[in-house]
């Protein structure tokens, strides 16, 4: 069964500084591994989404990586800014199930202070 | 576009009532998913339909919770009689065409569960 972890659960940073958020999941045989960011009492945004084939996908300050071997992806975020406060979730689409839900982690909150 | 409609966006009931929540998806999204969400973890599925056939409901308490999407297009989740810790937020989510592993899910903001 599918588990997905992520590390660390909170983490507060000044505004600037580069961080990595990180995502390890059990069972290589995925279809993709997403990243989502949620804000309070709102639903989930997708922020980028790697196929299994890929190594790495990138929109503006976010570069998110993908190891199937090792079962990890990582999100990396630049220039942090108080904006980017918010709980970032990864999810994996596992091949051995029936459908194609999504399992996710329990997600990191972030804090970017001004 | 617009994007998936979910309401009510609150309720508080007490132990034992019954509660629905509904979900509209984006217009011609031919998969549906409802997650529950507990405070503190990450979205956990309850339920898959591919317009209004099921195609994941391993994870639905099906003595309490019920769904249907009888037209293909929007879905009521219902729960009866409510426990306390039914207690989270609860997901809805469309896909595009069939349901594939490689394509983008919507979620909607979600209804935010106290049962007292």
């Amino acid at each position: 069964k599918q588990e997905v972890t992520q590390i660390p659960a909170a983490l507060s940073v000044p505004e600037g500084e580069n961080l990595v958020l990180n995502c390890s999941f059990t069972d290589s045989a995925i279809y993709n591994l997403q990243w989502f960011r949620q804000d309070p009492g709102k639903g989930l945004t997708s922020l980028l989404l790697i196929q299994s084939s890929q190594r790495e996908q990138t929109s503006g300050r976010l570069n998110a990586s993908l190891d199937k071997s090792s079962g990890r992806s990582t999100l990396y975020i630049a220039a942090s800014q108080p904006g980017d406060s918010a709980t970032y979730l990864c999810a994996a689409s596992p091949q051995n199930q029936a459908g194609t839900a999504l399992i996710f982690g329990k997600g990191t909150t972030l804090s970017v202070s001004s | 576009e617009a994007g998936v409609a979910q309401s009510p966006r609150y309720k508080i009931i007490e132990k034992r009532q019954s509660v629905a929540f509904w979900c509209n998806p984006i217009s011609g999204h031919a998969t549906l998913y409802w997650y529950q969400q507990i405070l503190g973890q990450g979205p956990k599925l309850l339920i898959q339909f591919q317009n209004n056939g099921v195609v994941d409901d391993s994870q639905l308490p099906k003595d309490r919770f019920s769904a249907e999407r009888l037209k293909g297009v929007d879905s009521t989740l219902k729960i009866q009689p409510a426990k306390l810790e039914d207690s989270a937020v609860y997901l809805c989510a469309s896909s595009k065409t069939s349901g594939g592993p490689g394509e983008t899910q919507y979620f909607g903001p979600g209804t935010r569960l106290l049962v007292l």
